[in-house]
């Protein structure tokens, strides 16, 4: 039972450099959010996508893109990578669509941009 | 957006009862609440889930007032491995499928 994984687990870059974070989950999820969690502070969420083949904003969505490529992998993009971008990156997956039921965390990607 | 209020952090020690408490005063009607547990450097783990009155699990019990305008996380007996950030959330309604954390409460169990 893998659940949600996520690709890389640390990542350092340089300013201005862009990659990719990779999210797959095997539970055959409708929903699949990013969120972003800068050390002492809660989680903020970037994007999610409902289902296949929609995406949308949530709270802090600047500064980056993503792609829901099938129902299982949602991938975050940092075109640019800015210092302010330093944080946690965790994925997430829940069922139907549906808020009023469990999601499931992946044990997220620290990243440093220096 | 339905926003919750939770207490910055609580202290206590193994053994005790703890209750974390919740404020959402502009919950929908078809809103559920929800109770994630984060321990450090780990994502958020689903605790519990309720509409109204009383739900237990083996983990923890969630009690909500008639009103649904707050809700109560207890931990019984808590241990040392308790200690974790706790997030209450709430539905978004009409919002869709938004998933959002407010700043959760840092629960320190102490020997």
């Amino acid at each position: 039972n893998a659940g949600v994984t996520q690709t890389p687990k640390f990542q350092v870059l340089k300013t201005g450099q862009s990659m990719t974070l990779q999210c797959a989950q095997d539970m055959n999820h409708n929903s699949m959010y990013w969120y972003r969690q800068d050390p002492g502070m809660g989680l903020r969420l970037i994007y999610y996508s409902a289902s296949e083949g929609t995406t949308d904003k949530g709270e802090v969505p600047n500064g980056y893109n993503v792609s829901r490529l099938n129902k299982r992998e949602f991938s975050l993009r940092l075109e640019s990578a800015a210092p302010s971008q330093t944080s946690v990156y965790f994925c997430a997956s829940s069922e139907l669509g549906q808020i009023n039921t469990e999601a499931f965390f992946g044990q997220g990607t620290r990243l440093t941009v220096v | 957006l339905a926003k919750t209020t939770q207490p910055i952090s609580m202290d206590s020690y193994e053994g005790q009862e703890v209750n974390i408490t919740c404020s959402h005063n502009n919950i929908a009607t078809n809103d559920y609440i929800t109770w994630y547990q984060q321990f450090p450097s780990q994502g958020p783990r689903f605790i519990i889930q309720g509409y109204k009155t009383k739900v237990t699990n083996e983990v923890a019990s969630l009690f909500i007032p008639a009103d649904r305008k707050s809700s109560t996380l207890s931990l019984p007996r808590v241990s040392l491995s308790d200690t974790a950030v706790y997030y209450c959330l709430v539905g978004e309604g009409d919002a869709g499928n938004m998933l959002t954390f407010g700043g959760g409460t840092r629960l320190m169990v102490k020997p």
